[in-house]
């Protein structure tokens, strides 16, 4: 079967640094991403990794272990406003995007 | 330029009723992805459709459906609505067949009573 897994609940300190995992097991892979949803809104496109190693783009920073199957979301000097779901999701070899349950974060000042 | 519409925001069902979803994708965007999130889950993929055309389908049943009209808007259209059917339908556009970066509207809220 294919699934995503990822914590249900993270929580953190207004400033800190936190980190959000992801390990995936599907039937092919073409590409892992990360989307932020808030209450009530859509989700939001953050990044997206095809191959091993890091993309950084601003506060947010997203890493990829395709040996591993695995992968995660850092999101630095967080802020109040990143209080909200996210999802990693993998493209399988259909190209359906497939996403995780979320992991709910909890910034706390 | 406007993002990614949905219509209408919310909508209220009887089981056994049918329901049209309608879906603008952003201008230039020919793919059109429909999902389905329950409270606390992610996006469930149901349909993709490119140049009119369906290119990709979910684990849900005949009773789902969608086209993709010339203007590349989209419908999704629901039958027989069971209770376990209400959820927040998302649309999303991307530029390409596999766009990897999708653009999400606002979404339906459909309650089934």
């Amino acid at each position: 079967g294919q699934s995503l897994e990822q914590p249900s609940e993270v929580t953190a300190v207004e400033g800190a640094i936190v980190q959000i995992n992801c390990t995936y097991q599907t039937s092919g892979f073409y590409g892992l991403s990360w989307y932020q949803q808030h209450d009530g809104g859509a989700p939001t496109f953050l990044s997206y990794n095809a191959l091993d190693g890091l993309e950084e783009t601003g506060r947010f920073s997203s890493f990829l272990s395709r040996s591993d199957s695995y992968g995660y979301l850092l999101l630095q000097e967080l802020q109040m406003k990143d209080s909200a779901s996210y999802f990693c999701a993998v493209r399988d070899s259909s190209y359906k995007l497939i996403f995780g349950s979320g992991t709910r974060l909890l910034v706390r000042p | 330029d406007a993002g990614v519409t949905q219509s209408p925001t919310h909508l209220i069902k009887t089981r056994g009723q049918h329901v049209t979803l309608r879906c603008s994708p952003i201008s230039g965007h020919k793919s059109v992805s429909w999902y389905q999130q329950v409270l606390g889950q992610g996006p469930q993929f149901i349909f993709q459709y490119y140049e009119k055309e369906e290119r990709g389908r979910g684990n849900f049943p005949d009773r789902f459906s969608a086209r993709q009209f010339p203007n590349y808007s989209s419908e999704l259209n629901v039958n027989a609505l069971l209770l376990g059917d209400s959820a927040l339908y998302l649309c999303a556009s991307s530029l390409a067949n596999q766009g990897v970066l999708q653009y999400f509207g606002a979404g339906t809220r459909l309650s089934v009573l």
